[in-house]
């Protein structure tokens, strides 16, 4: 199976201060048809994952355009410009490309 | 704006069975994969496996496991319903987990059904 492993695995950032999350395969993510399926998602505590990015840089509908998706082959960077305190949660990378698709272990965003 | 609801979840004892539903509405169901995915606080989020939709002509099976539940759960739909199911047999104290549906790979995720093996 691809293994997705994600770093920092805890980040403490300052409201309005850049963060940036890594997530390094360990296989190459370009799929037969020119894509390359890795997604980005956000948990709040009690809540369900949100996807925030698709296909490596893809905003989902309504997430807010300080997030940014970036990458290729087995790097990929999630990057938030300016941090706010509703960003505050659990972070994870997926690979949609091997099957069976795998999630990166978390980052935790503390504000 | 899609909505999918997880229900069917709570305690059972090792090697009995338990279906879960997901029940669905906003989007045409039958147009989308649906997808199981499960988490705990050890192992983190964890595919289950996908369905695909009536409209896929590709060569590959309509369904897919992943190894850990394969041959043990079955996953349906109903799309006169708008309805998909996890069916779970031959349960294991592994398997307790927060089950979710989710429509296509992971675009919109029901609130999670709690499943305990034990």
């Amino acid at each position: 199976d691809v293994v997705m492993t994600q770093s920092p695995l805890s980040l403490s950032v300052t409201l309005g201060q850049p963060a940036s999350i890594s997530c390094k395969s360990t296989q190459g993510l370009l799929y037969s048809d020119g894509n390359t399926y890795v997604n980005w998602f956000h948990q709040r505590p009690g809540q369900s994952p949100r996807r925030l990015i698709y296909k490596v840089s893809n905003r989902d509908f309504g997430v807010p355009d300080r997030f940014s998706g970036s990458g290729s082959g087995t790097d990929f960077t999630l990057k938030i410009n300016r941090v706010e305190a509703e960003d505050l949660g659990v972070y994870y990378c997926m690979q949609g490309t091997h099957w069976p698709y795998t999630f990166g272990q978390g980052t935790k965003l503390e504000i | 704006e899609a909505y999918l609801e997880e229900s069917g979840g709570g305690w059972v004892q090792p090697g009995r069975s338990l279906r879960l539903s997901c029940t669905t509405s906003g989007f045409t169901f039958g147009d989308y994969v649906v997808s199981w995915v499960r988490q705990t606080p050890e192992k983190g989020l964890e595919w289950v496996g996908f369905i695909r939709h009536k409209a896929y002509d590709g060569t590959e099976e309509n369904v897919e496991y992943a190894a850990p539940v394969k041959g043990r759960f079955t996953i349906s739909r109903d799309d006169s319903k708008s309805v998909a199911y996890l069916q779970m047999n031959r349960l294991k104290t592994e398997d307790t987990a927060v089950y979710y549906c989710t429509r296509g790979y992971t675009a919109d995720w029901g609130q999670g059904t709690l499943v305990t093996v034990s």
